[in-house]
C-alpha cells in the first residue's frame, strides 16, 4: 500500500510559466512534508519542506501548499526555468521516524 | 568535497554472488540510511542507523545485511543475489532521528543482477 502518491509521471511546461506538481497521501499521521529534486545519475537533493501546522511555505521561486483535509500537497515553481527540468519527489514523515516517498514526477521545461 | 559518497556507482553481477556497497558521509550526521529505488521508481527505506545502532529495519530479506563500523560509514552487504535485487540503492544521512531536516543522498549505486 503506497502511502504517498504522485499520480502524474510527467509534466511539460513552457519556460517562464508556472509548474505545478501534485502529491497525495493517505496516512493522517504524517506531519512533515518535503520535496526533493533529482537529476539523472545523481541522488535526490532537498528543495523545500512544510510542517502540518502550516498551509504554505515559500522559498524564492518555489512554494509548497498543504491541504490537510484533502491530504494533498503541491509544489509551485514560478517562473519555470530550463534548469528546473528534473524528477521531483514528494516525501512525508511523522511518528515512525522514516520518510515515505512518492514515485516522482518528471518535469520538462521547454524553451 | 562530496558530502555523501557511495561506491561503486555501477555493479553488474550474476545471480548467487555476494556483493557490497560502501557509503561514507563527511557531514558529521548521526543517522544514515539505505533506500532502494525499484523499477516503479518508488524510493523505499531499507535500514537506518543512528550512531552505529540499527533503528529501522524494514521488511527486507535477511540476505541484506547493513554494517556501520562508525557513524560516518554505513555499508550494505548482499548475499546470494537474485534478479529482483536489481535496483538503484541510495545511501543517505541526516542530522538526527525524528528531526525532519533534509536527508542528504549519495548519487546511488545501480545494481544489475543477471
Amino acid at each position: 500500500d503506497q502511502q504517498v502518491k504522485q499520480n502524474s509521471p510527467s509534466l511539460s511546461v513552457q519556460e517562464g510559466r508556472i509548474s505545478i506538481l501534485n502529491c497525495d497521501y493517505t496516512n493522517s499521521m504524517f506531519d512533515y512534508f518535503l520535496w526533493y529534486k533529482k537529476y539523472p545519475a545523481e541522488g535526490p537533493t532537498f528543495l523545500i519542506s512544510i510542517s502540518s501546522i502550516k498551509d504554505k511555505n515559500e522559498d524564492g521561486r518555489f512554494t509548497v501548499f498543504l491541504n490537510k483535509s484533502a491530504k494533498h500537497l503541491s509544489l509551485h515553481i514560478v517562473p519555470s526555468q530550463p534548469g528546473d527540468s528534473a524528477v521531483y519527489f514528494c516525501a512525508a514523515g511523522g511518528g515512525a521516524q522514516k520518510l515515505v516517498f512518492g514515485q516522482g514526477t518528471r518535469l520538462t521545461i521547454n524553451p | 568535497d562530496t558530502a555523501v559518497s557511495q561506491t561503486p556507482k555501477y555493479l553488474v553481477t550474476q545471480m548467487g554472488n555476494d556483493k557490497s556497497i560502501k557509503c561514507e558521509q563527511n557531514l558529521g550526521h548521526d543517522t544514515m540510511y539505505w533506500y532502494k529505488q525499484d523499477s516503479k521508481k518508488f524510493l523505499k527505506i531499507m535500514f537506518s542507523y543512528n550512531n552505529k545502532e540499527l533503528i529501522i529495519n524494514e521488511t527486507v530479506p535477511n540476505r541484506f545485511s547493513p554494517k556501520s563500523p562508525d557513524k560516518a560509514h554505513l555499508n550494505l552487504h548482499i548475499n546470494s543475489l537474485e534478479l529482483g535485487d536489481s535496483a538503484v540503492y541510495f545511501c543517505a544521512s541526516s542530522q538526527g532521528l525524528g528531526e525532519w531536516g533534509p536527508l542528504h543522498f549519495g548519487n546511488g549505486t545501480r545494481l544489475t543482477v543477471t
